[in-house]
C-alpha cells in the first residue's frame, strides 16, 4: 500500500526566507501531486510531476521529483504572506487509488 | 463553466439518520473520488470509481456506501454505522489513462451530526 509523508506538519517562517517541505512515499507511484488548500476552502491544484528529475516552477513556489529516493519536494522562495496556506502532496497507486499526506499547515509572518 | 458541484454546502444530521451527498460532475471525467478530511487532517480516501457501474473501497469505507449509475454523478450515502461522521467531505474527478493529469476537487460539504 501506499503511505505518503509530509514533514514538516507545521511551519512558521518569516516574509522572504526559503523553506522546503518535503514528501517521502513508501511505494512505487506513477504521479506525485502537490495541492493548496486556504482555510475553510476546497483543494487547488498547483503541479503534477510525471517522471524522475521533474521540475516545476510557479512563482515563488518550486516542485521537484526523485522517483529513487521517493521523495518530492516543494520549494518556497523569498515567501510572503499569500502563501499561507495548507499544502499537501499526494501519490497515485494503482488502480488509480490517489493517497494524500497529513499536509503542512504554512504560516508566514510579515 | 466545467466543475464539480457537491451539494449541500452544509447538513445537520441527527444521530441515527443516513444522509446522502450529491456530487456532480460536467468535465467528461472518468474517475470520481470522496475523501474526508478531519480539522488538522489530511484527506483519507472513503470510495473512489473509476468507470460506471465500479467503484473501490478506500480506507476508510466503514459506514458509508457509493453509486455509480452515471459517469456525471458519484453520491456517497453517510449510514448510521459511520460512529464518528462529522466532516468535511471533498468530491473530486479526473481522466483516466497514460495522460491523466490532476484531481479537481468540488466545495465540499460540511456534514455535523448533532
Amino acid at each position: 500500500e501506499l503511505k505518503v509523508e509530509q514533514n514538516p506538519l507545521f511551519l512558521s517562517m518569516q516574509e522572504g526566507k526559503n523553506y522546503t517541505i518535503y514528501c517521502n512515499y513508501s511505494t512505487t507511484s506513477d504521479r506525485l501531486y502537490w495541492y493548496r488548500q486556504d482555510p475553510g476552502k476546497s483543494l487547488e491544484s498547483l503541479f503534477v510531476l510525471l517522471s524522475n528529475g521533474a521540475v516545476k516552477q510557479e512563482g515563488r513556489l518550486m516542485a521537484s521529483l526523485d522517483t529513487k529516493a521517493r521523495l518530492s519536494t516543494l520549494h518556497i522562495t523569498a515567501a510572503v504572506h499569500d502563501l499561507s496556506a495548507t499544502y499537501f502532496c499526494a501519490g497515485r497507486y494503482r488502480d488509480d487509488k490517489i493517497i494524500f499526506g497529513k499536509g503542512t499547515r504554512l504560516h508566514i509572518l510579515p | 463553466d466545467g466543475g464539480i458541484t457537491q451539494s449541500p454546502k452544509y447538513l445537520f444530521r441527527k444521530e441515527g439518520q443516513n444522509v446522502t451527498l450529491s456530487c456532480e460532475q460536467n468535465l467528461n471525467h472518468d474517475a470520481m473520488y470522496w475523501y474526508r478530511q478531519d480539522p488538522g487532517q489530511g484527506l483519507r480516501l472513503i470510495y473512489y470509481s473509476q468507470i460506471v457501474n465500479d467503484f473501490q473501497k478506500g480506507d476508510i469505507a466503514e459506514g458509508y456506501s457509493v453509486s455509480r449509475e452515471k459517469k456525471e454523478s458519484f453520491p456517497l450515502t453517510v449510514t448510521s454505522a459511520q460512529k464518528n461522521p462529522t466532516a468535511f467531505y471533498l468530491c473530486a474527478s479526473k481522466e483516466t489513462g497514460v495522460s491523466a493529469g490532476e484531481l479537481f476537487f468540488g466545495e465540499g460539504s460540511r456534514l455535523t451530526v448533532l
